[in-house]
């Protein structure tokens, strides 16, 4: 069964710094892969996803992941900060089925940005 | 930009009452999921519902739960006799293909508290 691990609960980073949010996952096969944010009140948004080629994937509001396979992992990153990134994110996989395909998410990490 | 939309945002009910979550999926899209987070922990998948019939479902998913789509715009999550644990936010999502590869659009929540 696939799994995902978000090792950071709670993050937080000064305005302006740079951003990693580490993600680690489990699956059996190629994963596909997504990042989302979820603002308080709010659904979840994609910010980006993976499934095949370039490693490096760009997503909405100037974040990027990289996919690493021999690392199991799927780091979401952004050069720099701004205050309304203050959110919680979530990393999860997806599992091909014939009709349906469920995510699985992991905890989540909140950030805080400081101004 | 069409959106995935939840109703009501907040459910209050006694322990044994019957409760009945209702969504609206973006209308071009076929397939419909329905997550739930309890608080603190991670985002949980429930079940898959492709043409007119369940997909996919969790171990969570079990008698107490049923979907349906009573018309063409509403998806509902009906729990038969609600527990104390089931007080969750539950999220419902749509997508237009049933692959890993395709974004899954989520609403807002709805939050639903078991008294």
């Amino acid at each position: 069964a696939q799994s995902v691990t978000q090792p950071d609960i709670h993050i937080t980073v000064s305005e302006g710094a740079s951003l990693e949010l580490r993600c680690n996952y489990s699956y059996g096969a190629t994963p596909y892969l997504f990042w989302y944010v979820q603002s308080p009140g709010q659904g979840l948004q994609l910010l980006l996803k993976y499934f095949s080629g370039d490693t490096l994937v760009q997503g909405i509001k100037g974040f990027e992941a990289e996919f690493k396979r021999s690392q199991s992992s799927f780091n979401l990153r952004k050069p720099s900060v701004h205050w309304s990134d203050a959110a919680e994110y979530f990393c999860a996989v997806g599992a091909y089925s014939n009709a349906g395909n469920m995510l699985t998410f992991g905890g989540g990490t909140r950030l805080m940005v400081k101004p | 930009e069409p959106e995935v939309t939840q109703t009501p945002s907040h459910q209050v009910t006694q322990m044994g009452q019957e409760v009945i979550l209702r969504c609206v999926p973006i209308s071009n899209h076929l397939y419909f999921y329905w997550y739930r987070q309890i608080l603190g922990q991670k985002v949980e998948f429930l079940v898959s519902f492709y043409n007119n019939e369940i997909s996919e479902k969790s171990e969570i998913f079990d008698d107490q739960f049923s979907v349906e789509r009573p018309d063409g715009s509403n998806f509902t999550l009906k729990i038969r006799s609600t527990k104390l644990e089931d007080s969750a936010m539950y999220f419902c999502a749509s997508s237009t293909v049933g692959t890993g590869s395709n974004e899954q659009f989520f609403g807002p929540g709805t939050r639903l508290t078991v008294l």
